[in-house]
């Protein structure tokens, strides 16, 4: 079974712009969450998706949004880049998203904000 | 506000020796912790859960601990091995999520 795969895997902006991240879940897998991490802050929940709904959202500014489509894949959109953006972007997949399901994470997006 | 905090960002071992990496934790709310291990260029993968009803979970070289009046719980690895060196983040659920609140994580190097 394929794992969870992100694109693109780097990823260089400058400060204004924006930019769109990718998410393929494990196959059979609903719910999609994304996370933020930072050398200082460790893992920051974004958001996550289930069913095409987002069904929780972090403590992010709105210039953070995301969505899923009908076979779960998950995309995640900055706008309006800023240097503090400059992160490593995690998405993570489950069944349903229950408590007691493990995450399965995909080895990120690197985004380097100049 | 943290709500999971790993204090050290940091630890070395020997191979061989206890590894022990630490946790606390704020919200009384949480009923569930997990632990992931992350690689360099790799994401995060799960590696023990407690529930708050246990006080201890053990699954081969890896043991977790909770102390619940403390809101502390350890990671425990024995023997620890140079593969081990990654960074440890610590996690918890409260009852009515099922969103993992992550910690900033703990860097341990094991040497050979």
């Amino acid at each position: 079974k394929a794992g969870v795969t992100q694109t693109p895997r780097y990823l260089i902006k400058t400060r204004g712009q924006q930019v769109t991240l990718s998410c393929s879940p494990i196959s059979g897998h609903r719910s999609v969450s994304w996370y933020q991490q930072t050398p200082g802050q460790g893992l920051q929940f974004l958001f996550e998706y289930f069913s095409e709904t987002q069904r929780n959202k972090g403590n992010f500014p709105g210039r953070f949004s995301g969505r899923q489509f009908s076979n779960s894949r998950s995309e995640m959109n900055v706008s309006t880049l800023e240097l503090g953006d400059s992160a490593l972007y995690l998405c993570a997949s489950s069944l349903e998203g229950g408590k007691l399901e493990k995450l399965f994470f995909g080895s990120g997006t690197q985004l380097s904000v100049l | 506000d943290q709500q999971v905090k790993q204090n050290s960002p940091s630890l070395s071992v020997q191979e061989g020796r206890i590894s022990i990496l630490n946790c606390d934790y704020t919200n009384s709310m949480f009923d569930y912790f997990l632990w992931y291990k992350k690689y360099p260029a790799e994401g995060p993968t799960f590696l023990i859960s407690i529930s708050s009803i246990k006080d201890k979970n053990e699954d081969g070289r890896f043991t977790v601990f909770l102390n619940k009046s403390a809101k502390h719980l350890s990671l425990h690895i024995v023997p620890s091995q140079p593969g081990d060196s990654a960074v440890y983040f610590c996690a918890g659920i409260s009852g009515g999520s099922y969103i993992p609140t992550f910690g900033r994580g703990t860097s341990l190097i094991v040497h050979p």
